[in-house]
């Protein structure tokens, strides 16, 4: 079945700076990538997605990209605030014809930002 | 909108007593999933429903999981003759039909943290 792998495992930034998690899979059958971040004691909040016929993905402070021939994708979180420390989540799903399916998760990646 | 509801939010059950955890999914939404999540493996897909109907259940270990969904607004995940090693926080979560907007996002609920003792 799918594997989804994150790198690092945990970083730690100054405030203002940013930060780069990367993310990998195996299955060339996923389609369709979501992250998640989750605060201690909140829920998995959904912050940006890609699917497989697009590269780039923008939304405010967040940058998603996603090479299909190499299964990499690259989560770029730029002018860092406190809020943002979390644990961030990649996963990847099959995902036809505009149905969800299962996420298959990352380990994480814990983010720290220092003031 | 309260989102994805979860009950408990927490459960406390001895070794091989039942634990029957509960959610209701955001109204409107015809996907629900269930997931676990523990330190050691991470998070773990269970089990889905669309429309009510079993979809995908590969996640559930074979025995003493189930789950059903009887009606639009709630699940159920049931675990028999609980074991220590069933200890995690089990989450769900649900999302849209197609053609209903928005796409595939899956909105999480805020958990069931079950501890076997």
């Amino acid at each position: 079945g799918e594997q989804v792998e994150q790198l690092p495992s945990s970083l730690i930034v100054q405030e203002g700076a940013s930060v780069l998690i990367n993310c990998s899979y195996t299955d060339s059958a996923s389609v369709y990538f979501p992250w998640y971040k989750q605060e201690p004691g909140k829920r998995l909040q959904f912050i940006i997605d890609i699917r497989s016929n697009m590269e780039r993905k923008q939304t405010q402070r967040l940058t998603l990209l996603f090479d299909k021939k190499t299964k990499h994708l690259s989560l770029h979180i730029t002018a860092t605030q406190p809020g943002d420390s979390a644990i961030y989540f990649c996963s990847a799903s099959i995902h036809t014809g505009g149905l969800s399916g299962k996420l298959t998760f990352g380990e994480g990646t814990q983010v720290t930002v220092i003031s | 909108n309260a989102g994805v509801i979860q009950t408990p939010r927490h459960k406390v059950t001895g070794k091989g007593q039942e634990a029957t955890l509960w959610c209701e999914p955001i109204s409107g939404h015809s996907a629900v999933f269930w997931y676990r999540q523990t330190i050691v493996q991470g998070l773990e897909f269970l089990t889905y429903f669309r429309n009510q109907a079993p979809i995908d259940d590969s996640g559930m270990p074979k025995e003493r999981f189930s789950a059903q969904m009887p009606n639009q607004s709630h699940s159920t995940l049931k675990i028999q003759s609980t074991q220590p090693q069933d200890s995690a926080v089990y989450l769900c979560a649900s999302s849209l039909a197609p053609g209903q907007g928005a796409g595939a996002e899956q909105f999480f609920g805020p958990g069931t943290r079950l501890t076997v003792l």
